[in-house]
Order: structure tokens, then C-alpha cells, then sequence
């Protein structure tokens, strides 16, 4: 079967860096997107790797290991706006589908 | 400048009444996608359209409906809503396979 898998809930003070991970099983492999969701609110996307290593888009960067099947969203600076889910997710084969992981909860606190 | 847009933002239902949410988009993208999601929980894909190809998940409920009349718009259609559809409900487009999806603001349908 195809997955992806996050952990439930990480938490961390303003200013921090927080790494959230992402484990994907997927037969065949075309991309790992990252997507943040505020409470209420629909899913926003962050960033996209096809290729292996380090994106950067300013305060986040998404990193990917093909070989390792894994992924992470590197969150610096934290904010409390950071406060939100965190969802990994990956197109699937032979398909215009999209798998989402179980989704990463994060608190930033004061 | 809103580039997939869902109406109503909260829909409200009686048990047992047909509903409609529509979804429409600016983005020309071949793919529209809709989603439920629950509290806590990842969103579940319940259809996607390539153009006019309609493709359902074999776990949708046959209460579930959509119609994409035209590259812009999509509606779900619930039929006979159950107090256990009550749901944030996603519409996504793409504008192709591999692409990032772009959602709107979701509809929050409850159910009395």
C-alpha cells in the first residue's frame, strides 16, 4: 500500500527551529509537496521537491532523500502564526491523485 | 485575488435534505479535485476530474455526487446528507499531474 507518515503533534518556542519529518512508502515517486493548515482553514501550499536536497524559500526549507524514501520541513525563526498542521503529500503513479501523510501538528509557544 | 473559490464558506443541512457545494476556478487547471476533512485528520479524496474524465475513490460514499459542466466549475452534490458527513469539504485544482494543488477555503457543512 502507499502511506506517508508524520508525527502527530511537535511543539517549540518562538525563535526555534523545528524539523518536521515525513516517511513515504509510494509505489513509483514523482515529488514530495508540503502544505500548512491554519484551524478553520484550507490547506496552503509551502514548497515541492522532485530532485534530492534543500529548497529554501525564506524562514521554511523542505529537504528529500529518495534513496531514504524521507523528507522534512525545516521551520526557522519560529512564529506563533506558525502555529498550524503541517500536511506531507505525494502525486501518485499513473494518476492525477494525491496521498496525504497523517499531518503534524505544531504549537509554537510564547 | 481568489483563484479557487468555494460557496457557501458554512452550509447548513437538515438530515435527509440534498445539498449542493460549488467550487469554481481562475486558473484554467485541467485537474479539480474534491476533499472531505475531518478534525484532526488528513483530507480524504472523494473525486478528482482530469478535464471532463471523472474519477471516484472506491470508498466514496454512492451519496456523493460531482458534475464538472465546464473547465471552471465543479459541484458536489450530497444527496441524502447523514450526520456523519458533516465535514470541512476541500476543492483543489492542478494544473496537471505533478503540479502543486491550489485550494480553496472549503465549505464546513453541518448537519442538524
Amino acid at each position: 500500500g502507499q502511506s506517508l507518515e508524520q508525527p502527530s503533534e511537535v511543539t517549540a518556542v518562538e525563535g526555534a527551529i523545528v524539523q518536521i519529518n515525513c516517511t513515504y512508502q509510494t509505489s513509483g515517486f514523482y515529488g514530495l509537496s508540503w502544505y500548512q493548515q491554519h484551524d478553520g482553514g484550507a490547506p496552503t501550499f509551502l514548497s515541492y521537491n522532485a530532485l534530492d536536497g534543500l529548497e529554501e524559500t525564506g524562514r521554511f526549507s523542505s529537504f528529500l532523500s529518495r534513496s531514504d524514501s524521507y523528507g522534512y520541513l525545516l521551520l526557522q525563526e519560529l512564529q506563533m502564526k506558525d502555529s498550524a498542521s503541517y500536511f506531507c503529500a505525494v502525486p501518485t503513479s499513473g494518476t492525477y491523485k494525491y496521498i496525504f501523510g497523517t499531518g503534524t501538528r505544531l504549537k509554537v509557544l510564547a | 485575488d481568489a483563484m479557487v473559490i468555494q460557496n457557501p464558506r458554512y452550509q447548513v443541512t437538515q438530515f435527509g435534505k440534498p445539498v449542493t457545494l460549488s467550487c469554481s476556478q481562475t486558473l484554467n487547471h485541467n485537474v479539480m479535485y474534491w476533499y472531505q476533512q475531518k478534525s484532526s485528520q488528513a483530507p480524504k479524496l472523494l473525486f478528482h476530474y482530469y478535464d471532463k474524465d471523472f474519477n471516484n475513490e472506491a470508498d466514496t460514499p454512492d451519496n456523493f455526487q460531482s458534475r464538472r459542466p465546464n473547465t471552471s466549475f465543479c459541484f458536489l452534490d450530497i444527496r441524502s446528507p447523514g450526520l456523519g458527513d458533516a465535514a470541512m469539504y476541500l476543492c483543489a485544482t492542478s494544473r496537471d499531474n505533478n503540479q502543486p494543488q491550489h485550494f480553496g477555503d472549503g465549505t464546513r457543512l453541518s448537519i442538524l
